[in-house]
Formats: structure tokens, C-alpha cells, sequence
């Protein structure tokens, strides 16, 4: 079963406005990533926050993680055209004897267009 | 520096037919990951290795599929007999260790007739 959903599925703004994702997971984890893929290309590392992080800046980009809530968002700030792509959230994969093994589980995405 | 860098980039051949990935990952990387992309499932883990040794292979479909790493620097991944319900986009992945950011290739987009 996914580990991370997103939400919304997709979202569709204009041009310098801000673009917020949702992220939910089931189980404990150490980190939580974010990734952005283009279409037809592979996925690309935005930003990791770790457990004991309650958030994290990389230009325009802001993560928030509330591990009571077991969720995250992802806020793009002044968007722009070049920010149109599907956008994933990654935990560690915990299993139940405890412990994280070492891959990650990938969300479905979001997928945000932005408009010029 | 070079990233993760795959081949072929796209594939189409006739069921039955056996197909072959290639993944050279990022030197210095000990982990990599074999990822399988549809509209329907999403990106699925298929199989991982760390130091060329498998750790988790529990989401290989079936026994047509089988990856294996020979060295540090190159793995493959291989179906056989293919199927059209193979069809999908393969990702690549490597880290530098477990559970760390992953860089991916730009995959290999498989059609199965």
C-alpha cells in the first residue's frame, strides 16, 4: 500500500502565484523527501526534512512536516511556467518489527501546471 | 559529473521477445533502485541493491523478471518472456547510501506489441 498520498491530484494556477501540496503517511518514518519529474524525464531531489525538523527553506521552495499529523506540504511561492511538472512525496519505508529499510515508497503525485 | 545514465532510452519489440535494461549509476553511489512507472500504479519499487548485493526484491513481478549488479558501476534489469502488460517507463536509481536522496535516469520507456 502507497506510504505517501498526495493532494490534490492535480492543480492548475497562474504565473506568480503560490502553489501548495499535501502529503500523508501511514507509519513512523526518519525523513521525508520531495521530488519533481518533467514529463519524460526521471525524478529529480527537491528537499529532505527529517523527523525531528518541523521545517525547511531552498529558495522558493518551503516544506513543513508535522509528524503528530503524520503529514507534509510542499509550498512553491511566486510560481512560474517552469515549475509545471508532477510533484512526489517520499518516506522511508518503516517496517513493523521497527526500523527503517532503505528504500523509499513514492506518492502518486501532483501534478501542477502553471499558466504564463 | 555524469548522472545516473540508462539505456536504451526507449524499447519496442514483440511479446515473447526477451528485453534488456541497462543502469550505470552515479559513481560513488553503494545504493541502487529498479523503479517501474504506469498511469495506473504510479512509480513502483521492482528491486533494490546496496554494495552490488540485492536487499529487496519483493516487488519483481514475477519470475520473468530478474536484475542483477556485477559490479559497482553497472546493473541490468531483464524480462523474459515479455508481455504487454510490461509496457511502462523503467527508472534507474542511485544514493550515495540507504535512505539518502535519489538521483534517477530519465528512464526507458518499454512497449511490448
Amino acid at each position: 500500500s502507497q506510504q505517501g498520498e498526495e493532494d490534490p491530484q492535480a492543480l492548475s494556477i497562474q504565473e506568480g502565484e503560490n502553489a501548495t501540496m499535501n502529503c500523508s503517511y501511514k507509519t513512523s518514518i526518519n525523513n521525508l523527501q520531495w521530488y519533481r519529474q518533467n514529463s519524460g524525464r526521471g525524478l529529480v531531489h527537491l528537499i529532505l526534512i527529517r523527523s525531528n525538523e518541523r521545517e525547511k527553506h531552498s529558495g522558493r521552495l518551503r516544506v513543513t512536516l508535522d509528524t503528530s499529523k503524520k503529514s507534509s506540504s510542499l509550498l512553491i511561492t511566486a510560481s512560474r511556467a517552469a515549475d509545471t511538472a508532477s510533484y512526489f512525496c517520499a518516506t522511508d519505508a518503516w517496517v513493523n518489527y521497527g526500523g527503517s529499510q532503505g528504500n523509499l515508497i513514492f506518492g502518486k503525485g501532483t501534478k501542477l501546471s502553471v499558466k504564463p | 559529473d555524469a548522472g545516473v545514465i540508462q539505456s536504451p532510452r526507449h524499447e519496442v519489440t514483440e511479446m515473447g521477445q526477451e528485453v534488456t535494461l541497462r543502469c550505470k549509476p552515479i559513481s560513488g553511489h553503494n545504493s541502487l533502485f529498479w523503479y517501474r512507472q504506469t498511469m495506473m500504479r504510479g512509480l513502483e519499487l521492482l528491486i533494490y541493491f546496496n554494495n552490488n548485493v540485492p536487499i529487496d526484491d519483493s516487488g519483481m513481478p514475477e519470475d520473468r523478471f530478474s536484475a542483477k549488479m556485477p559490479n559497482a558501476s553497472f546493473s541490468t534489469l531483464k524480462i523474459q518472456p515479455s508481455e504487454p502488460r510490461d509496457s511502462a517507463v523503467y527508472f534507474c536509481a542511485s544514493s550515495l547510501t540507504e535512505n539518502q536522496p535519489q538521483h534517477f535516469g530519465d528512464g526507458t520507456r518499454l512497449s511490448i506489441l
